[in-house]
C-alpha cells in the first residue's frame, strides 16, 4: 500500500512554456501533499503544501505565481510551472501525506526531470 | 525550527557487511516523529523505517534497525548484511507530531552509500 504515482516522469519544454506535472495517491486519500525540488545529490526542498479544498502555503523564497498548485481532490495534486525558464530545469518531487492513526507518514512519487531549452 | 545534520557524506562497505549511518537532530518538541528514506539512482523516495518518539523500542525493519538516542538526539541506522541493492542515498528526517495539516518532513543533507562487490 500507500503508492503515489507522478506524471509525466520526464519533460522536456521550450522557453515560455507552461508545464504541469500531476500527482496522484493511488490506495489512500491524501489530504495533503507536498512539493519537492532536488538539485543532483542534494536534499529535498519543500516547496509548497498542498491541502485538499484550500490554497497551497509556499515556502519563503518561491514564486507563488510561477509555481501554480492545485489539490483539487483527495488523491490529485497538480504544479503548473508557468512561464518556465532554464533556471527552473530540476527534478520535481510530490509526496502525498498519510495519516492514519498511529503512521503519521509522507509517501513521495517517482519524481519529475523537467528540461526547459 | 528543528534541524536534522548527516555530518557524513559519503560511505562505502563491503556487500554482506553491517554498515551505520549517522544522524542528529536538534528540537525542543517532544512528541515527534523520525524517518529514514533511501534513494537510489532511479531517484525514487523509499520509506526505510519509522520511529515515534515516545517509543523506547527501536523500530526494526528486516535488515534495516535504528538505535534511538532519545536525550542525545541521535536517530543512527543500521544495514546489516549489506546487499548491493542497498546502494543509494539515505536521507534522515524529522516531523512534528500532531502538526495538522502542515505536518513538514525536515531533512538532514542525506549520505551517499556504496556497497562493494
Amino acid at each position: 500500500g500507500a503508492v503515489v504515482s507522478q506524471h509525466p516522469s520526464w519533460v522536456i519544454c521550450k522557453s515560455g512554456t507552461s508545464v504541469k506535472i500531476e500527482c496522484r495517491s493511488l490506495d489512500f486519500q491524501a489530504t495533503t501533499m507536498f512539493w519537492y525540488r532536488q538539485f543532483p545529490k542534494q536534499s529535498l526542498m519543500l516547496m509548497a503544501t498542498s491541502n485538499e479544498g484550500s490554497k497551497a502555503t509556499y515556502e519563503q523564497g518561491v514564486e507563488k505565481d510561477k509555481f501554480l498548485i492545485n489539490h483539487a481532490s483527495l488523491t490529485l495534486s497538480t504544479l503548473t510551472v508557468t512561464s518556465a525558464h532554464p533556471e527552473d530545469s530540476s527534478f520535481y518531487i510530490c509526496s502525498a501525506r498519510r495519516g492514519l492513526a498511529g503512521e503519521d507518514t509522507q509517501y513521495f512519487g517517482p519524481g519529475t526531470r523537467l528540461t526547459v531549452l | 525550527a528543528q534541524t536534522v545534520t548527516q555530518s557524513q557524506p559519503e560511505m562505502s562497505v563491503q556487500e554482506a557487511e553491517t554498515v551505520t549511518l549517522s544522524c542528529t537532530y536538534d528540537t525542543s518538541e517532544n512528541n515527534y516523529y523520525l524517518f529514514w528514506y533511501k534513494q537510489p539512482p532511479s531517484r525514487q523516495m523509499i520509506l526505510v523505517i519509522r520511529q515515534e518518539a515516545y517509543k523506547q523500542q527501536n523500530a526494526t525493519e528486516n535488515r534495516f534497525s535504528v538505535n534511538f538516542q532519545k536525550a542525545a538526539k541521535s536517530f543512527s541506522l543500521k544495514i546489516s548484511d549489506s546487499q548491493l541493492g542497498d546502494t543509494a542515498m539515505y536521507f534522515c528526517a524529522f516531523m512534528k507530531k500532531h502538526a495538522g495539516a502542515n505536518s513538514k518532513l525536515t531533512f538532514g543533507k542525506g549520505i551517499t552509500l556504496s556497497v562493494r562487490p
